[in-house]
């Protein structure tokens, strides 16, 4: 099935700094890559997504990359915030699984001012 | 209507009780999902409903129940349950059960503690 790997697991940044989060995935078949955002004790919250036709997208002050060559897809943050603090979950669609997500198993952004 | 409500939002149960979760959405989604998430790990897919039929079993437990009554509801019924079962249990949808369109909304979840 689909494999997610998700790097690096923790990331702490200064406040305006930019933070780059990484994800590759095995299934060359996938076509939809989300990015979740979770606080602490709350859902996680999808903040962008990409599909294959596309290799770059923009919002704001988040954007997505995606490298469908080598298989890989970047989450980027510029101007980072205290409130940008969270765990972020990149996903792909489950091989065999119709619309179900894989999560990667998350990084642990800390933006201190 | 753009959430998905799940309710208990926090449930403390025995192991041989029998308690229902459940989760509502009102967006027409067709495909609908239960998760499980333990503390600092990503969300572990449990089942999928796709047109209020079970389509995916992730090799669950029997004594995880998923029940899908109609289109609007999703409900997961547990029957002696473990300490390890104790995690937070998310419900989630998706507008169309055949392709991924605009990616998952999330419930805020049910917090289970199992004692």
């Amino acid at each position: 099935g689909e494999n997610v790997e998700q790097h690096p697991s923790t990331l702490s940044v200064q406040e305006g700094d930019s933070a780059v989060i990484k994800c590759t995935y095995s299934d060359s078949a996938s076509n939809y890559f989300p990015w979740y955002k979770q606080e602490l004790g709350k859902r996680p919250q999808l903040i962008i997504d990409i599909r294959s036709n596309v290799g770059e997208k923009k919002d704001q002050r988040i954007a997505v990359t995606l490298n469908k060559t080598a298989k890989h897809f970047s989450l980027h943050i510029t101007e980072t915030q205290p409130e940008d603090s969270a765990v972020y979950f990149c996903a792909a669609p489950q091989r065999g699984a119709g619309t179900a997500l894989i999560f990667g198993k998350g990084t642990t952004l800390s933006v201190s001012s | 209507d753009t959430e998905v409500t799940q309710t208990p939002k926090h449930l403390v149960m025995g192991m041989t009780n029998k308690k229902s979760l459940k989760c509502e959405q009102h967006m027409g989604h067709r495909a609908m999902y239960w998760y499980k998430q333990k503390a600092k790990k990503p969300p572990e897919l449990m089942f999928v409903y796709s047109y209020e039929k079970l389509s995916i079993n992730e090799s669950v437990p029997s004594r995880f129940s998923p029940e899908c009554p109609n289109s609007s509801l999703l409900n997961l019924h547990l029957h002696a349950l473990q300490p390890e079962d104790s995690a937070l249990y998310l419900c989630a949808s998706s507008q169309d059960a055949s392709r991924l369109g605009d990616g998952y909304t999330f419930g805020s979840g049910t917090r289970l503690t199992v004692v």
